[in-house]
């Protein structure tokens, strides 16, 4: 599977202000992805980084508040805008495929960020 | 679009029993289910996935049993150990438009006990 990269590990950040998560793959992808774990719950799908092209978003989600970026096939940037504390959570990005060719969905270790 | 529940929320059993963790999706177009295992703070790990056109795959202490017509999928563990203690999330691939994107579960928390 592919090694992802994926920083900050970790952040606290004040309200109102934005944060720019980065996601290194180490192969070329396809298909990547940002997801949301809140604190003890399930991983919901933000968005589809598309490669050259405006990102996909899932319901509830939008462009103004999680802008996204994909310059190239293996690097994204998910940014978190005018942050609440409702946005504290674990932001993951994730892949299908990779180095090994195996079609399955990776993570990166996640981006912790804490709103005060 | 995918909808999928996870069953139970929580699973507490004594080492060396066996562990069932039960899944049901809303999509007919869905055809790739995977397991994932999440340690605490650490990323989600497949542990084991299955594809639509067999009903049951087994990797060591891990099977994974499909039943399309019903819609529902599950994870069983067998002698369980302290270290198979976790978070498991099972999840749902979505058909047409939805291809590549997965739809998870609730989550399982699973205790072990010594």
């Amino acid at each position: 599977s592919a090694v992802i990269s994926q920083k900050p590990s970790r952040d606290i950040c004040q309200r109102g202000t934005s944060l720019t998560i980065q996601c290194q793959v180490d192969s070329q992808v396809t298909m990547m992805f940002w997801y949301r774990q809140q604190p003890g719950q399930s991983l919901t799908l933000i968005a589809t980084a598309n490669q050259g092209s405006e990102a996909t978003y899932e319901s509830g989600f939008v462009i103004d508040k999680f802008p996204i970026s994909r310059p190239n096939l293996t690097f994204s940037t998910l940014t978190v805008s005018n942050m609440s504390p409702e946005d504290s959570s674990i932001y993951l990005c994730s892949v299908r495929g990779g180095s090994t060719g195996a079609n399955v969905l990776t993570f990166g270790a996640g981006s912790r960020l804490t709103v005060l | 679009g995918e909808n999928v529940e996870q069953h139970p929320s929580t699973l507490s059993v004594q080492e060396g029993d066996s562990a069932v963790i039960k899944c049901t999706y809303s999509d007919s177009a869905s055809n790739y289910f995977p397991w994932y295992k999440q340690e605490l703070g650490k990323r989600p790990q497949l542990i084991i996935d299955i594809r639509s056109n067999v009903g049951e795959k087994k990797d060591q202490r891990i099977a994974v049993t499909l039943n399309k017509t019903a819609k529902h999928f599950s994870l069983h563990i067998t002698e369980t150990q302290p270290e198979d203690s976790a978070v498991y999330f099972c999840a749902a691939e979505g058909g047409g438009t939805s291809y590549g994107k997965l739809t998870f579960g609730q989550g399982t928390i699973l205790t072990v006990h010594p």
